[in-house]
């Protein structure tokens, strides 16, 4: 079965640190990749997607950097934290215009 | 930039009665989706209308379309406080490479 494995939970870092958050998802092959991240109360902002290994689109200039190294794995980093970047970021992936399949979604809070 | 806007932005009922949101957007589509999202928690993907279809059925929830108003509807039926969460449509643009543009969402709270 597909699955999507999206870690940590939550994490609590102080600005200036480097961020590394790690999405990766099994039983399907050549998936489109997201990032989205969603402030309190709010929808969910495009940060990064990614059709294939090595191809990453970003869709608004910001902080954050994704990387694709491997077709089921999408890494969302930082080099330094902004207090800005603290939300609820959430990996998905979806294939041929189906729905999205969501992870459970990493809390970030800097401080 | 967001696309879908959710309208009301937070919808209070009775259980057993029915609960609508309306969704509208700007653009052409291929297809329109729902999603639930329990407070915290990842996203749940309800169901896709495409651009093509007027209306769709699934369990409780029925779906509409309307391309010529660039709007959608959500209707739940006979609502139980276990569908208590936020609610969100997502549009997949036209000629796109599969990436959804969420709106804010709908805020639901089913009373026991």
């Amino acid at each position: 079965s597909q699955t999507i494995h999206q870690w940590p939970a939550t994490l609590v870092q102080p600005v200036g640190s480097p961020l590394s958050l790690e999405c990766t998802v099994e039983g399907t092959s050549n998936p489109n990749l997201y990032w989205y991240r969603q402030a309190a109360g709010r929808g969910l902002q495009l940060l990064f997607y990614s059709v294939g290994i090595g191809q990453i689109s970003s869709e608004v200039p910001q902080n954050l950097s994704a990387s694709r190294p491997q077709d089921r794995q999408f890494i969302l980093s930082s080099k330094k934290l902004l207090l800005s970047d603290s939300g609820f970021y959430l990996c998905a992936w979806s294939v041929e215009r189906t729905g999205y399949t969501f992870g459970s979604g990493t809390r970030l809070t800097v401080v | 930039s967001q696309q879908g806007e959710e309208d009301p932005q937070a919808l209070s009922i009775q259980e057993g009665e029915n609960a609508t949101m309306n969704c509208s957007y700007k653009t052409s589509i291929n297809n329109l989706q729902w999603y639930r999202q329990n407070s915290g928690r990842g996203l749940v993907h309800l169901i896709l209308i495409r651009s093509n279809e007027r209306e769709k059925h699934s369990g409780r929830l029925r779906v509409t379309l309307d391309t010529s108003k660039k709007s959608s509807s959500l209707l739940i039926t006979a609502s139980r406080a276990a569908d208590t969460a936020s609610y969100f449509c997502a549009t997949a643009p036209s000629g796109n490479t599969g990436k959804l543009i969420f709106g804010q969402g709908t805020t639901l709270q089913v009373k026991p």
